[in-house]
């Protein structure tokens, strides 16, 4: 099984609607990451979460909330979707702190807003 | 505002070739640059860092060099393979309590038979 596991894989949705993306680890990592993908961007950092009670906003956090319900759990909210959140979407998890703990990524989500 | 600028953004290569990928950054308060490869349909996965202290990094055929004055690091992959075709991307992150890691655009590289 998978460390870090995001559901679902791939959505098509229409504009305005709201989409919950979720995201579980099982590898006990306190830091958890939303990142969107882009085609010539690379990855750019929505949220991130070092604990439970500790949510921060990352570079394009604007159009989208999270919730870190548990420790191995962190999901994506787009509460209105648009069409240019259509992306790549990956969760990452890390050990913390320290700047050298590797980033573990899951499979990410696919969406498509028409 | 882009901080790390990675280039090319595509790259093909012969089997048994050296690739190599640039990265260039503008904060100097960064002190961890981590490459990550993500093959399709995956996502990224470590594959190599280093700390601005030392100048190269060697881990089998993938090496990191780092030039602190320019503010420039690559990656080189010697001997490429096949294999080895997929998406890579450098990243930085810097000295403060955030630990944060800001991701070049991404090189596609294409090793050819």
């Amino acid at each position: 099984d998978a460390d870090v596991t995001q559901t679902p894989r791939n959505r098509i949705t229409k504009t305005g609607k709201r989409i919950m993306l979720e995201c579980s680890q099982t590898k006990g990592h306190d830091r958890m990451y939303w990142y969107r993908q882009d085609p010539g961007l690379g990855l750019r950092l929505i949220y991130y979460s070092f604990d439970v009670k500790d949510i921060n906003k990352g570079e394009i956090s604007d159009g989208y909330s999270v919730s870190r319900q548990a420790q191995a759990k962190f999901s994506l909210s787009l509460e209105s979707a648009i069409p240019n959140q259509t992306a790549l979407y990956f969760c990452a998890t890390s050990e913390g702190p320290g700047s050298n703990q590797p980033q573990h990524f899951g499979d990410g989500t696919r969406l498509s807003i028409l | 505002q882009q901080q790390v600028k990675q280039s090319p953004q595509s790259l093909i290569v012969q089997k048994g070739g050296i690739s190599i990928i640039n990265c260039a950054y503008e904060n100097t308060a960064f002190d961890y640059f981590p490459w990550y490869q993500q093959f399709p349909g995956k996502g990224p996965a470590l594959l190599i860092a280093i700390r601005p202290d030392v100048s190269e990094k060697k881990e089998g055929r993938f090496t990191i060099s780092f030039n602190k004055s320019a503010k420039q690091f690559s990656l080189h992959i010697m001997d490429s393979q096949p294999g080895d075709s997929a998406t890579y991307f450098c990243a930085a992150s810097r000295m403060d309590s955030s630990y944060k890691l800001i991701f070049g655009s991404g090189t596609r590289l294409l090793v050819r038979p």
